[in-house]
């Protein structure tokens, strides 16, 4: 089974400022399958990524998605103030198995 | 507009079953594969089960032969039925439509299981 690691598992950021999140996989994950998910309290996640890089509908352009291999990553452009809560990455593996990481939570310094 | 809804979530005594339901709406249910996915407590999101478009099953190991998950294409309802439910089975319990990727991209709002006694 692929383990999924995420960092850092707290990031304590502005409005404004620039959120990079770390995800990384114990195995090579195909790009097609890594996706990142966002969470807020209280609610349902919500696809942000797929494909690694590609933004899923309605989703704005400071979210970005990048990486390869066993190395990914989130980036916000400028964080908005809806824009904190918990990110989760998640991939497809061989095993015909689903995992997530165990979540970054982006809070507001 | 795709919706998803689920319901049958409760307190149930360890050792006891439930069944989990959810209505979909706004897709052609029948064509897409469907997800189950808890969370615990405060903890992150785990992956349950799947069912693809055809009936064909896959299920995470912590939930295999006790948990069964199945569809009704004519009622466009996705179901979990789970027996033999232990006390690490509390979770928000979420149906998520399956996308190409292999990922999620609707869940719907999640239903509570509590198993204690």
């Amino acid at each position: 089974e692929i383990v999924l690691t995420q960092s850092p598992g707290t990031l304590s950021l502005s409005p404004g400022e620039r959120a990079t999140l770390s995800c990384r996989a114990s195995q090579s994950v195909s790009t097609s399958y890594l996706a990142w998910y966002q969470q807020k309290p209280g609610q349902a996640p919500r696809l942000l990524i797929y494909h690694a890089s590609s933004r899923a509908t309605g989703i704005p352009d400071r979210f970005s998605g990048s990486g390869s291999g066993t190395d990914f990553t989130l980036t916000i452009s400028r964080l908005e103030p809806e824009d904190f809560a918990v990110y989760y990455c998640q991939q497809y593996g061989s095993s015909a198995m689903y995992t997530f990481g165990q979540g970054t939570n982006l809070e507001i310094k | 507009e795709v919706h998803l809804v689920e319901s049958g979530g409760g307190l149930v005594q360890p050792g006891g079953s439930l069944r989990l339901s959810c209505a979909a709406s706004g897709f052609t249910f029948s064509t897409y594969w469907m997800h189950w996915v808890r969370q615990s407590p405060g903890k992150g999101l785990v992956w349950v089960s799947r069912i693809n478009s055809d009936g064909s099953t896959l299920y995470a190991d912590f939930v295999k032969g006790r948990f069964t998950i199945s569809r009704d294409n004519a009622k466009n309802t996705l179901n979990l039925q789970m027996d033999s439910l232990r006390a690490e089975d509390t979770a928000v319990y979420y149906c998520a439509k399956g996308a190409s990727y292999h990922g999620m991209d609707v869940w719907g709002q999640g239903t509570t299981v509590t198993v204690s006694s």
